[in-house]
This record gives structure tokens, sequence and C-alpha cells, in this order.
């Protein structure tokens, strides 16, 4: 069984580019969180979501980042007109829909940097 | 508001010793309590968690903590240090209050040293 699968790995984009960052949950897993980690800080909440739907994105910055979970396919977590300000690890985590009040399961994170 | 505090941002100690990184939580519901371990470049691992029962939770790789709920604390401790323990502790906390709020909140880390 796949972990929680995050791709890129690695992002490298100039400002003013879009990011488009991509999470695969885990199989049998239909809720999906997004975070962000900023060096010497903690992982920051950003938006929780279900299949077609966004149940809680109060983490996410008003303007210019969005996050949709499709009915077929990987989570997209898309920020446009990126700034320097955006560089840090990007993180999903799933959980099975009967649990969600209980532990996450991580993917291994996506580096943004913007030069 | 829920919030998590790691007084320390990095503990030392020798191997074959015991270790403890501290955490204290604020909710104002019951708490679901979580620590994650963090090695370079790769994602959160899980480690062990408080839902209800017993104060004193058992998890992965012999890391063990303590609910206490008059302090708010849940301290993660390991009997016998190893030097592959080296890593990045994170605490998390989330407000179960029956109506739910699905966030996980994260504390800063703890960097984690284990000198051989």
């Amino acid at each position: 069984n796949a972990g929680v699968m995050q791709n890129p790995r690695h992002l490298v984009r100039r400002r003013g580019q879009e990011a488009r960052l991509r999470c695969s949950p885990m199989k049998g897993h239909s809720h999906v969180y997004w975070y962000r980690q900023l060096p010497e800080e903690g992982l920051k909440f950003m938006v929780y979501l279900q299949k077609e739907n966004i149940i809680d994105e109060s983490g996410m910055p008003k303007e210019r980042f969005s996050a949709e979970f499709p009915k077929e396919g990987p989570s997209i977590l898309r920020i446009q007109q990126v700034v320097r300000g955006d560089s840090a690890a990007y993180f999903c985590a799933s959980s099975p829909p009967d649990r969600v009040r209980e532990k996450l399961f991580f993917g291994s994170g996506t580096q943004l940097s913007v030069l | 508001a829920q919030s998590v505090a790691q007084p320390e941002d990095q503990v030392n100690v020798a191997e074959g010793n015991p270790l403890t990184v501290k955490c204290t939580y604020s909710v104002s519901g019951n708490p679901y309590l979580f620590w994650y371990v963090q090695y370079p470049n790769r994602g959160l691992q899980f480690l062990l968690k408080y839902i209800t029962g017993d104060n004193l939770v058992k998890g992965s790789y012999g890391f063990e903590a303590e609910f206490n709920k008059s302090q708010t604390s849940f301290h993660l401790k390991k009997p016998s240090a190893l030097v592959s323990d080296s890593a990045l502790y994170f605490c998390a906390v989330r407000d179960y209050t029956g109506a739910g709020s699905y966030q996980l909140t994260f504390g800063k880390g703890t960097k984690l040293s284990v000198i051989p």
C-alpha cells in the first residue's frame, strides 16, 4: 500500500509564475490536508478537503492560493503569481473517512523555491 | 483556539541516557494529542497519540508520552536514547468538541541530538 505521494519533490519558480503541487492520498483515504512549513517554524494548516469539497480553508491566504480535490485524480495546491515569501516546504496528509480525528499520514513534501 | 508550545528549540542528550521532549497545549475542549518525528528531507512520521484512556501512551521505536491534564502537558520520553533518534520532533493537538475541528495544530518543533 503506497503512502501519500507528492510531486514534484522540488519545484523552482520565478516570481510571477504559477506553482502546482500535487498530492495523491493513500489508497482508501478520501480526506486530504495541506500544510506549509517555513524554516524554523512548525507546520501551519492551510486547507482540508474531501473529494470535490473544501471543508476548511481557514489557513489559506486570501489571494493567489487555491486547492482542489477532484473526483478523479490527485489533490492540487495552486499558487498563482508566486513571490519569494511563498518559498517553503508544502506537505500533504491524508486520513481515512472514518478516522478523521486521528492520525494523519504525511507525504514527503514539495520544496518550493521562488527565485 | 488551540495552540501548542514546545519550549525547547533543541535538546541534547548522550546516547543511552533517558530523553524528554516537552510539550504543553491549550484547547477549549478535550484534546487529541500527537507526536510526530521528521527526519531530514522527509515528511512527518506518526509516533504516538493520546485520545482517551491511560495517561501513559506507548508508541513507535520505544517512545512514550504522558498526558497530564492538570498541567496541560504531553511530554515525550524514552528511557534510553539512540543516535538514530536524532531528528525534529513535533507535538500536535486537535480539539475534539464533538462538533469537530479538523485542524491539527503543531508546535514549532524540537531538534533532538543524541551524542554518541
